[in-house]
């Protein structure tokens, strides 16, 4: 199907281990994004790419990993994750100055 | 910190009534997208003005933009019980089409 799927959708970790978010666009657009979404926060930039194996910090960088080595996916992972990363996460990807389209986010608890 | 802001935080009016939403941003821009978001749902893109632009309509939507006070905003007219949302503007800037957000505006349209 056409879009852009994140998976899992809803996610359980316990403090400390390492999870990994994954994102994949059809479209082939050359920017993505990961956003956390917190009440009182709205979104906030976590990564951004701009091509493959281009990848750059955004406002929460901190505790969070990367990579970009296909056009189409855009992993985000947590390498020890703590409480403070429980939120709603949404991938995005946008062809170039353009509008963004959405996954339906995943849900990430760590207890 | 965010590069939007939106105002006001909470917006509650009757249907009928038209809907103003206001974002202010930092840095200098290549355009300035509104999006919506239904309760537990990812994001979906309204409407796009670029820096060069001053005005844009799109149905029911009118969006200006006032890069020398780095200000937009987001009119809605004659509202809808469906257009209950939560609204965000982002700022699309720099080369790498970074994209930032706001926390977000709630608006409820009382039928």
């Amino acid at each position: 199907d056409a879009g852009i799927t994140q998976s899992p959708r809803y996610k359980i970790t316990e403090t400390g281990r390492q999870v990994t978010l994954m994102c994949h666009q059809t479209w082939s657009h050359s920017y993505m994004f990961w956003y956390r979404q917190d009440l009182g926060h709205g979104l906030r930039l976590i990564y951004y790419s701009a091509a493959a194996d281009i990848t750059d910090k955004g406002e929460v960088p901190d505790g969070y990993v990367v990579s970009r080595s296909k056009t189409e996916n855009f992993p985000l992972t947590l390498e020890s994750a703590t409480r403070s990363q429980t939120s709603v996460y949404f991938c995005a990807s946008k062809a170039g100055h353009t509008e963004a389209f959405f996954g339906q986010g995943t849900r990430l608890t760590v207890v | 910190s965010q590069q939007g802001e939106e105002d006001p935080q909470a917006l509650s009016i009757q249907e009928g009534e038209n809907a103003t939403m206001n974002c202010s941003y930092k840095t200098s821009i290549n355009n300035l997208q509104w999006y919506r978001q239904n309760s537990g749902r990812g994001l979906v893109h309204l409407i796009l003005i670029r820096s060069n632009e001053r005005e844009k309509h799109s149905g029911r939507l009118r969006v200006t933009l006032d890069t020398s006070k780095k200000s937009s905003s987001l009119l809605i007219t004659a509202s809808r019980a469906a257009d209950t949302a939560s609204y965000f503007c982002a700022t699309d800037s720099g080369a790498n089409s970074k994209l930032t957000f706001g926390k977000g505006i709630t608006l409820s349209v009382r039928p």
